[in-house]
């Protein structure tokens, strides 16, 4: 079964706007939740990661925000750009493989 | 630094065939290895998972195998394949310690099977 559920499917942002893609898991094990960037024909990418520990990380344009007791986090991109459009994959570690939400495909529109 | 090879990058294969994709990395030692399948609106799946020579771990029953021969090498092979197997297949490499850091992903190899 999907250990983490992705959404939205598919997001449309004008040039400067904030993207945001949400994610949601079930397992209290997953210790490591990276963001995972992906352009076509291409493999991910790894775009920032955030544990358990803290809130929210930020790195540029990207943030996570992480809700350990409603088991979320997010990404938010500010100041979007048409170079960030892609495929956006959340992601959660417990032991040795990730679990992959399902993608956001992003459309940064100039 | 480290890299990762993986080829061919696109392969067109009939219903039946057998298959064999590559995965190399260099610059470590005793990666954890994995290989994806990436099919449309369906995101990443994990085929298999190594932490060492010969060491395979299989996530999702299917005609497809894998192997790992040498410490940096992974292969992923089919004796017949199946329409079903087409797909946009990834190798990725993370360090030996558990899996807890972000994964280095192949460029990825487009198997069509017609």
């Amino acid at each position: 079964q999907q250990q983490v559920k992705q959404s939205p499917q598919s997001l449309i942002v004008q040039k400067g706007g904030i993207s945001i893609i949400n994610c949601a898991y079930e397992n209290t094990a997953f210790d490591y939740f990276p963001w995972y960037q992906q352009f076509p024909g291409k493999g991910p990418a790894l775009l920032i990661a955030i544990r358990p520990d803290v809130s929210e990380k930020k790195e540029g344009r990207f943030t996570i925000s992480f809700n350990k007791s409603a088991k979320q986090f997010s990404l938010h991109i500010m100041d979007s750009q048409p170079g960030d459009s892609a495929t956006y994959f959340c992601a959660a570690n417990s032991g040795y493989a990730l679990n992959f939400g399902k993608g956001t495909s992003l459309l940064v529109t100039p | 630094s480290q890299t990762i090879h993986q080829w061919p990058a696109t392969l067109v294969q009939p219903v039946g065939s057998p298959l064999s994709l590559e995965c190399t990395v260099e610059g470590t030692s005793n990666p954890n290895l994995y290989w994806y399948r990436q099919a449309a609106g369906r995101g990443l799946q994990l085929l298999f998972y190594s932490v060492g020579i010969g060491q395979i771990s299989s996530e999702v029953p299917q005609n497809l195998s894998a192997s790992r021969p040498q410490d940096r090498q992974f292969i992923l092979s089919s004796k017949k394949l199946l329409l079903s197997d087409s797909g946009f297949y990834l190798c990725a490499w993370t360090s030996g310690t558990g899996g807890d850091d972000g994964y280095t992903f192949g460029s990825g190899t487009r198997l069509t099977v017609v």
